[in-house]
């Protein structure tokens, strides 16, 4: 089975620039998860959605970024305008009732 | 709420000796708690998880884990380690009474595990 996937895998982009980092969840998973990964910062909780509506956006850092789940195939997270302290891995993760979360190869973002 | 420490940044063990990577809990109901791996340049990849049940759990790549309830602890173990075995750990907790439909985890904030050759 193909596991999550998100692309691009290698983002570089100038500063002022809109970003979007896109994600296909395992198929038949109820929740997706959007994390961004910094040495300085670890692991951090930016969004989630169960079953494509948006349960808690508090780690979202600000205006700039949105994420949005059309269908239960597909979510995007839109950073705009892109400032170079958003650089980052992003991962996008989804579960089902297992309760485990499986993790997509991730999104590195330089933003210059 | 709920939450993770995993007090050593940095565990380093020699090849063939058993490994041990610490993790205790908060929680204010039951605990769902797993074990991810993340090697260099990829996602995390999923480990072993505690739900119910023996409080020994096994999971990928001959690791273990411990549940102690009185401990709140949840620490992970391989009898042998290897040079592969090199990586990021993540312990990570949900809270069962977190409410119907949120499957939010908390992670903590990794160990560096290096196994000497």
């Amino acid at each position: 089975d193909a596991g999550v996937i998100q692309s691009p895998r290698h983002e570089v982009t100038e500063m002022g620039q809109e970003v979007t980092l896109r994600c296909k969840p395992i198929s038949g998973h109820n929740s997706l998860f959007w994390y961004r990964q910094t040495m300085m910062r670890g692991l951090e909780l930016l969004i989630y959605f169960n079953n494509n509506v948006p349960i808690d956006d508090s780690g979202m850092p600000e205006d700039r970024f949105s994420a949005k789940m059309p269908n239960a195939s597909f979510s995007t997270l839109k950073i705009q305008p892109s400032e170079p302290r958003d650089s980052a891995v992003y991962f996008c993760a989804s579960s089902s009732l297992t309760h485990e979360q499986y993790f997509g190869p991730g999104t590195r973002l330089t933003v210059t | 709420a709920q939450s993770v420490a995993q007090p050593e940044d940095q565990v380093n063990v020699a090849e063939g000796n058993p490994l041990t990577v610490k993790c205790t809990y908060s929680v204010s109901g039951n605990p769902y708690l797993f074990w991810y791996v993340q090697y260099p340049n990829r996602g995390l990849q999923f480990l072993l998880k505690y739900i119910t049940g023996d409080n020994l759990v096994k999971g990928s790549y001959g690791f273990e884990a411990e549940f102690n309830k009185s401990q709140t602890s949840f620490h992970l173990k391989k009898p042998s380690a290897l040079v592969s075995d090199s990586a990021l750990y993540f312990c990570a907790v949900r809270d069962v009474n977190s409410g119907a439909g949120s499957y939010q985890l908390t992670f903590g904030k990794g160990t560096k595990l290096s196994v000497i050759p």
